[in-house]
């Protein structure tokens, strides 16, 4: 079983569409980040947050870890073609740094 | 700057075969991963290292091998490939953590292989 579960793993919206994707575990992160990664490319990271119940904007990326450390939300407001690709949550644990926890990840489509 | 390079980018074995996948960086970061990518389940590790002459296992070792000899390169072997290890590989790099702090993975472009 994977430590981090994201839902949904599909979505195909429209372009203007608002979405939520959610990166659930019943484990405890010291931090967590969020990746993008288009077709045939790396993931890239979006962001990392470190505080329970932290809340950062990037644009039109809204993300938020939860309270108690064990999960995170992506809210994508007015989506558009060019948000299109797979996004990954990915868990830090507080004792052993050394290494990131990839969720199971959510594909993303978007249409004009 | 190049980066995160992996090479090849494709390769076809057959079953049994042998292979080296190269990853190098020259950011002179300390931290080297190694992941493989399969549908609908993210991105999984399969070694690491946290620096020149260290490696480590990951979360699904079994099948592969790694080196870390020079700093800026990261080698992953399979010495005897199986189709199960039909996947996307995914190398990647990064500064080591410091104060708990993790920071950004640097990915390179994967290494698409299929073993028939």
């Amino acid at each position: 079983t994977q430590l981090l579960e994201q839902s949904p793993q599909f979505l195909s919206i429209q372009e203007g569409e608002n979405l939520t994707v959610y990166c659930n575990s019943s484990s405890v992160f010291s931090s967590l980040q969020w990746y993008r990664q288009e077709p045939g490319e790396g993931p890239v990271l979006l962001v990392t947050v470190v505080t329970g119940g932290e809340v950062k904007k990037l644009k039109r990326l809204t993300f938020q870890f939860g309270d108690a450390r064990k999960d995170s939300s992506l809210h994508i407001t007015a989506a558009q073609t060019g948000d299109t690709g797979l996004y990954l949550c990915a868990g830090i644990r507080a004792y052993n740094t050394d290494k990131l926890i990839f969720g199971t990840g959510t594909r993303l489509q978007v249409f004009p | 700057n190049a980066g995160v390079t992996q090479t090849p980018k494709f390769r076809v074995l057959k079953t049994g075969q042998s292979m080296t996948l190269l990853c190098a960086q020259d950011m002179n970061h300390e931290y080297m991963y190694w992941y493989r990518q399969d549908p609908g389940m993210g991105l999984r590790l399969i070694h690491y290292s946290v620096g020149e002459g260290t490696t480590a296992k990951g979360e699904v070792p079994d099948g592969y091998n790694v080196s870390r000899l020079k700093k800026q390169n990261f080698l992953l072997g399979l010495e005897s490939a199986a189709p199960s290890q039909t996947s996307v590989y995914f190398c990647a790099s990064t500064h080591n953590p410091r104060q708990g702090v993790f920071y950004e993975q640097y990915f390179g472009p994967g290494t698409r292989l299929t073993v028939t």
